[in-house]
């Protein structure tokens, strides 16, 4: 069965530096998104991704974060200054439209020393 | 964005019980809705899309009252690999706008 691919399973860094995350979506999907998961809090909507731009975000999205789609597979999620409470887990997840399920890669883990 | 709530828990439950979780959500335009199930530090991952009429998966059960937007799931006969968070999961028309509970975690003992 195909499926989101992430990379780095753990990412360590120290506050104030800046982080890529990378994902590589469901070939076949359109639709893309970054949600976080802070440890023992509900999984939180972060930003969606159709036709090369930007559709929604959150108000967590601010201006230290930035989405890009380099080529035809990868999806990144860049936060340029790293903060202690960007630590979390963050999922990619892709979908077809419309009304499908989501499918979600294993996770980043951000630690944020 | 609108919320969704679940049943706090947790639930811990022995083996071979019928559980069920209840989940409300908040934007009547939400046309999608799912029960994805997320262990330990994991991934979320789809446990059932839930339909109008109802729908059942083995030994769980969904249902949906849009009058009420409030989403069910049953568990019947649990075992204890059932044990994990159930995310209550609502999504817009467009199926873009997915919106998470905070979860009901299971314990299944033995």
């Amino acid at each position: 069965e195909p499926e989101v691919t992430q990379t780095p399973s753990h990412q360590v860094t120290q506050m104030g530096q800046e982080v890529i995350l990378r994902c590589v979506p469901i070939s076949n999907h359109l639709y893309f998104y970054w949600y976080r998961q802070i440890l023992g809090q509900k999984v939180e909507f972060l930003v969606s991704f159709y036709n090369n731009e930007i559709s929604e975000k959150s108000e967590i999205f601010d201006d230290q974060f930035s989405v890009e789609r380099p080529d035809g597979s990868n999806f990144t999620l860049k936060i340029r200054s790293t903060k202690l409470e960007d630590s979390a887990m963050y999922f990619c997840a892709s979908n077809r439209p419309t009304n499908e399920k989501l499918f979600f890669g294993s996770g980043t883990q951000l630690s944020v020393l | 964005r609108k919320e969704v709530e679940q049943d706090p828990g947790p639930f811990n439950v022995p083996e071979g019980a019928t559980v069920a979780f209840n989940c409300t959500y908040s934007n009547s335009a939400s046309q999608s809705f799912f029960w994805y199930r997320q262990d330990c530090r994991k991934e979320p991952k789809l446990l059932m899309s839930v339909y109008s009429s109802g729908n059942e998966d083995g030994r769980f059960t969904a249902q949906l009252n849009r009058a009420s937007q409030y989403i069910s799931l049953l568990i019947r006969d649990s075992k204890l690999s059932d044990s994990a968070t159930y995310l209550c999961v609502v999504a817009d028309n467009y199926g873009q706008n997915f919106v998470f509970g905070p979860g009901t975690r299971l314990s299944v003992l033995p």
